[in-house]
């Protein structure tokens, strides 16, 4: 079945450094869709992204959709302690029909030293 | 306020009983889904439901059971046939064909 594989696994920067992070796959996704779990909550959607070539921001957050349609990338600007998480980037199964169903990827744990 | 509440936000419980862990909605979502997260792992599909009254199994569902009796409602049950049950259980819901899906809180569960 399909996989996303991200990298890096884990990140430990200084804060208002910035953050790069991306999401790949072997096959092609037709949505990606970034989401942050801060500890012991549920995951919150950052950016949703349904363009190749699809370049959106959210505040300090930019993502891109790969122009190959298999991957995706996320820029955190001038990072701050809040914006330590787990990042996770989630498409469509493409061979679950319509049902809805997401294949997310193992994550990106960040921390971020004051 | 719309959103997704589960409860209880943490759940012990004996080995051998079963457990019912509760999603409720109320974004008028047609689609609603269970992921068990466990520590330093990302998300695994347990069960999910396209609509009212229908649901499939996941990835792992074995072990598992759910209902959809109530278009708000998604409950998921950790029965004793499941091996492995404490985890960080996570449900979300979705517009049908949309892919954009909105989770709850969790519910921790812990298995003495």
């Amino acid at each position: 079945g399909q996989q996303l594989n991200q990298s890096p696994q884990s990140m430990f920067i200084q804060e208002g450094e910035d953050v790069s992070m991306n999401c790949t796959s072997s096959s092609i996704f037709n949505t990606w869709l970034w989401y942050k779990q801060d500890p012991g909550e549920g995951p919150v959607l950052l950016i949703a992204l349904y363009k190749a070539g699809e370049l959106t921001s959210n505040g300090r957050l930019t993502a891109q959709f790969g122009i190959t349609r298999k991957d995706s990338f996320l820029n955190i600007s001038a990072s701050i302690p809040s914006d330590v998480g787990i990042y996770f980037c989630a498409g469509p199964d493409r061979f679950s029909g319509n049902t809805g169903k997401l294949i997310f990827g193992q994550g990106t744990t960040l921390q971020v030293k004051p | 306020d719309g959103g997704i509440t589960q409860s209880p936000k943490y759940l012990f419980r004996k080995e051998g009983q079963n457990v019912t862990l509760s999603c409720e909605q109320n974004l008028n979502h047609d689609a609603m889904y269970w992921y068990r997260q466990d520590p330093g792992q990302g998300l695994r599909l347990i069960y999910y439901s396209q609509i009212v009254n229908d649901f499939q199994k996941g990835d792992i569902a074995e072990g598992y059971s759910v209902s959809r009796e109530k278009k708000e409602s998604f409950p998921l049950t950790v029965t004793s046939a499941q091996k492995n049950p404490t985890a960080f259980y996570l449900c979300a819901s979705s517009k049908g064909q949309y892919n954009e899906q909105f989770f709850g809180p969790g519910t921790r569960l812990t298995v003495l």
